[in-house]
């Protein structure tokens, strides 16, 4: 089972909906959570940390279940610049940092 | 944006030859990283650094050394380019371990023909 698993896509939506990403984890000592966008032949960027309470940034929400090793991320009103590729990243406890990527989800936004 | 450069930008190198990856890093974090992306693979860890002179294995580290003479520089290396290393190698920082963002430097794409 890969460690990170992510639906790979595509997404193409209209602008202004709404979207939702899901991600599971398959290592229960995982200990911190992250969401990446990377943008076609750029460097991935943080996009936000997810909490275990779950956090929100403007238009996205993102969520932490542990007991089911699920994370998702929710895009609201999307705009044509937030396609892109979204990387859902997992730090195990006693890693020292080495983040497990899973292999990204791809969002269109189309007119 | 994080203070990270990488260089160079584009390679283009024979099957058997070294290769040197430069990161350098403007923030004073105490970790950095070396990733490579493939196709069909998320990011993979090849090797890491935790202070200056202190690196360790990552996920995909054979064929590769690195080096952190300075907490500015992390120093990838290539001893003999294969076929098998052409990716594109992302350099992150990042101030501490476990539940800290790592931030990327805009990546170098590696060709070994």
């Amino acid at each position: 089972r890969k460690e990170v698993e992510q639906d790979p896509g595509p997404f193409n939506v209209p602008e202004g909906a709404t979207v939702a990403f899901n991600c599971t984890y398959s290592n229960s000592a995982s200990q911190s959570f992250f969401w990446y966008r990377q943008d076609c032949r750029k460097e991935p960027k943080l996009l936000m940390s997810v909490y275990s309470s779950g956090n929100e940034d403007g238009r996205f929400t993102a969520q932490l279940n542990r007991a089911s090793q699920y994370i998702s991320l929710l895009i609201r009103d999307s705009k044509l610049s937030d396609s892109a590729t979204y990387l859902c990243v997992v730090n195990l406890r006693g890693s020292q940092g080495n983040l497990i990527f899973g292999k990204g989800t791809k969002l269109s936004v189309k007119p | 944006d994080a203070g990270i450069t990488q260089s160079p930008r584009h390679k283009v190198t024979e099957t058997g030859t070294p290769v040197t990856l430069r990161c350098h890093q403007t923030e004073n974090h105490r970790y950095m990283y070396w990733y490579r992306q493939d196709p069909g693979h998320g990011l993979r860890l090849i090797h890491y650094s935790y202070g200056v002179k202190d690196t360790d294995k990552g996920e995909v580290s054979d064929g590769y050394s690195v080096s952190r003479s300075k907490t500015e520089d992390f120093l990838l290396t290539l001893e003999s380019a294969t076929s098998s290393q052409t990716s594109v190698y992302f350099c992150a920082i990042s101030e501490g371990p476990n539940g800290y963002e790592q931030y990327f430097g805009p990546g170098t794409r590696l060709t070994v023909t």
